[in-house]
């Protein structure tokens, strides 16, 4: 089975550039995550959907990021204009939400490295 | 405000001998408790979880010890192998936001030969 696939794996642009991160969950799941990585902050996340609703987006750092959900199988998280603050690497995460059940195992992708000179 | 914290940033430990990673949190809605591996250039994956009604969940040569009171919790990896050398990620769950995962700044294990 395929996991979670992100793409790119690896995005250098300058400030002020638009960026858009991709990921495709894994077939099934209905949940999906979206995780940023830094030195400074960790591991933190950023938005997450239910069923390709937007749950949760208390993480989002500003309103420069934006996140959709068009279909089951696929998600973007923008960043508009970019700033060289948010170079990080980028997780998406899926998991399959059965109901009653508060909590379902999550599933990462590799990651995408951006880096915003 | 960090809700999980892992306080040790690195750990070393010999080939064979137990390795305890050790985590603790101050939000006590927290019921779900999970501690994920990551390898460099790798999304971090799943290794055992643990939920607040146990005090201990064992899969192999790894075992996750819950306190409540305490509000801590720890893994043990034995015997040690070369190959759990990564960075291990705490993570936690609870309450409103059950689906929500909060987790450490991340402990990285080297195991030596």
């Amino acid at each position: 089975d395929a996991g979670v696939i992100q793409s790119p794996r690896h995005e250098v642009t300058e400030m002020g550039q638009e960026v858009t991160l991709r990921c495709k969950p894994i077939s099934g799941h209905n949940s999906l995550f979206w995780y940023r990585q830094t030195m400074m902050r960790g591991l933190e996340l950023l938005i997450y959907f239910n069923n390709n609703v937007p749950i949760d987006d208390s993480g989002m750092p500003e309103d420069r990021f934006s996140a959709k959900m068009p279909n089951a199988s696929f998600s973007t998280l923008k960043i508009q204009p970019s700033e060289p603050r948010d170079s990080a690497v980028y997780f998406c995460a899926s998991s399959r939400v059965l109901q009653g059940i508060g909590y379902n195992e999550q599933f990462f992708g590799p990651g995408t490295r951006l880096t915003v000179l | 405000d960090q809700q999980v914290k892992q306080n040790s940033p690195s750990l070393s430990v010999q080939e064979g001998r137990i390795s305890i990673l050790n985590c603790d949190y101050t939000n006590s809605m927290f019921d779900y408790f999970l501690w994920y591996k990551k390898y460099p250039a790798e999304g971090p994956t799943f290794l055992i979880s643990i939920s607040s009604i146990k005090d201990k969940n064992e899969d192999g040569r790894f075992t996750v010890f819950l306190n409540k009171s305490a509000k801590h919790l720890s893994l043990h990896i034995v015997p040690s192998q070369p190959g759990d050398s990564a960075v291990y990620f705490c993570a936690a769950s609870g309450g409103q936001g059950a689906q929500k995962l909060v987790f450490g700044q991340g402990t990285r294990l080297t195991i030596n030969p």
